[in-house]
């Protein structure tokens, strides 16, 4: 079965800084990647995702992520943060043979500092 | 603009009312399905249908039934439901390959009385 972490809770970033944001997934074969950003009372807004070729990843917003299949991480990555981006961030992993099911790791949250 | 429509957004019960969640896409995905999501916490996978008929259920309790009357609509029927059955509940549809991405709708929060 799939798994998603997410090891980081919260994050706090000052506005104008970078940001990393870190997930690692468990998975036999290549998984299906993504990236979902959240806001207060929303539903979720998909940022970029990651099936196969090229290991870097442009999303919506600004936001990139790299795909390390050593390392079996998926961290996300924008270089100059806005304070609209605070909100929670959640990766998942999909797998061809569990269909369309997602997994979601436990999601962190950002927070900006002005 | 989201182009999967949950009613109502908010709804309070309680714990003998029997109430349904709708939701709508109009995107021409043949995967519907229903999230529920506790605060502060990821959300977890309830059900999918896949043009139209159950494809997995995640040991959902029955007082919850989903219902696919087509293509473009996911119901969800609540009955007896309890105060920890309070959360957002979300709609999502794909396309049915494995790999489609997910589009999710705002949700309708829950309030069990």
């Amino acid at each position: 079965a799939q798994s998603v972490t997410q090891p980081d809770i919260h994050i706090t970033v000052s506005e104008g800084a970078s940001l990393e944001l870190r997930c690692n997934y468990s998975y036999g074969a290549t998984p299906y990647l993504f990236w979902y950003v959240q806001s207060p009372g929303q539903g979720l807004q998909l940022l970029l995702k990651y099936f196969s070729g090229d290991t870097l990843v442009q999303g919506i917003k600004g936001f990139e992520a790299e795909f390390k299949r050593s390392q079996s991480s998926f961290n996300l990555r924008k270089p100059s943060v806005h304070w609209s981006d605070a909100a929670e961030y959640f990766c998942a992993v999909g797998a061809k043979a569990a269909g369309n099911k997602l997994t979601f790791g436990g999601g962190t949250r950002v927070l900006v500092k002005p | 603009d989201t182009e999967v429509t949950q009613t109502p957004k908010h709804l309070v019960m309680g714990m003998t009312n029997k109430k349904s969640l709708k939701c709508e896409q109009h995107m021409g995905h043949r995967a519907m399905y229903w999230y529920k999501q506790k605060a502060k916490k990821p959300p977890e996978l309830m059900f999918v249908y896949s043009y139209e008929k159950l494809s997995i259920n995640e040991s959902v309790p029955s007082r919850f039934s989903p219902e696919c009357p087509n293509s473009s609509l996911l119901n969800l029927h609540l009955h007896a439901l309890q105060p920890e059955d309070s959360a957002l509940y979300l709609c999502a549809s794909s396309s049915p390959i494995p790999g489609g991405e997910l589009f999710f709708g705002e949700g309708s929060r829950l309030t069990v009385l």
